[in-house]
């Protein structure tokens, strides 16, 4: 199995400042035909589903908010809320989808400070 | 809109079979754009994929799991279900339905239940 480590474990940020997150996976999650990377983001808020955020390490979702954006590729991701709100407090996973099974991060919490 | 909505024994016994039960409303789950999946996430911890299956009945299980996991579709009730034999507490998770839905060539989780929590205790 793909084995994916997040960091930090947690975090807190002061609001409309920046939270960045990290993600790595233990094998590469680029396939080379399409150039593109098996790389998802979900939210989960307290007492709620994980919610998808981007798929393709950098694609938003649908009405996903522009504070939110992805980058990385082959086997280092990260995760950027540019301006942190307080709806934002969440839990945050990465999740690769590049094999079977699909496995997730461990998660980082983001708090405000 | 689709929703998922697990249903099933909130408490099963060590060693017995945990039954859960996800009704999808708002979509037919006979089609060709989606799998349905579950996914656990024990109190407190990360989430953990354990399977998904097609309308059509195909299924896929996560290795961890497999030998212990049956996932059926029922499509004339619209719903699809769990069973996890020979529990342990080690199986004590909030249980999600989720469906999985192709972005291009991928597949990710893109709509979810809210979940429910199974204790397994005596």
């Amino acid at each position: 199995d793909i084995v994916m480590t997040q960091s930090p474990d947690s975090l807190a940020v002061s609001l409309g400042e920046r939270a960045t997150i990290n993600c790595k996976s233990s094998q590469n999650v680029l396939y080379s035909s399409n150039n593109k990377n098996y790389l998802a983001w979900y939210q989960q808020k307290p007492g709620q589903p994980p919610k998808l955020l981007i798929y393709w390490a950098s694609i938003r979702e649908t009405g996903v908010p522009d504070r939110f954006s992805g980058s990385g590729s082959g086997t280092d991701f990260t995760l950027t809320i540019s301006s942190l709100q307080a709806e934002d407090v969440a839990i945050y996973y990465c999740q690769q989808y590049y094999t079977t099974p699909p496995t997730f991060g461990q998660g980082t919490k983001v708090e405000i400070k | 809109q689709v929703q998922l909505q697990e249903s099933g024994p909130g408490l099963v016994k060590p060693s017995e079979t945990l039954s859960l039960t996800c009704t999808v409303s708002g979509g037919s789950i006979s089609t060709t754009t989606y799998y349905w999946s579950w996914i656990r996430q024990p109190p407190g911890k990360g989430l953990e994929y354990i399977g998904y299956i097609y309308y059509s009945g195909s299924t896929n299980y996560n290795p961890s799991l497999k030998s212990r996991v049956t996932i059926s579709v029922d499509t004339s009730k619209n719903q699809f279900s769990l069973k996890l034999s020979s529990v342990t507490a080690a199986d004590t998770a909030v249980y999600y339905c989720a469906r999985r839905g192709r972005r291009g060539s991928g597949w990710v989780f893109d709509s979810w239940g809210q979940g429910t929590l199974v204790t397994v205790s005596s």
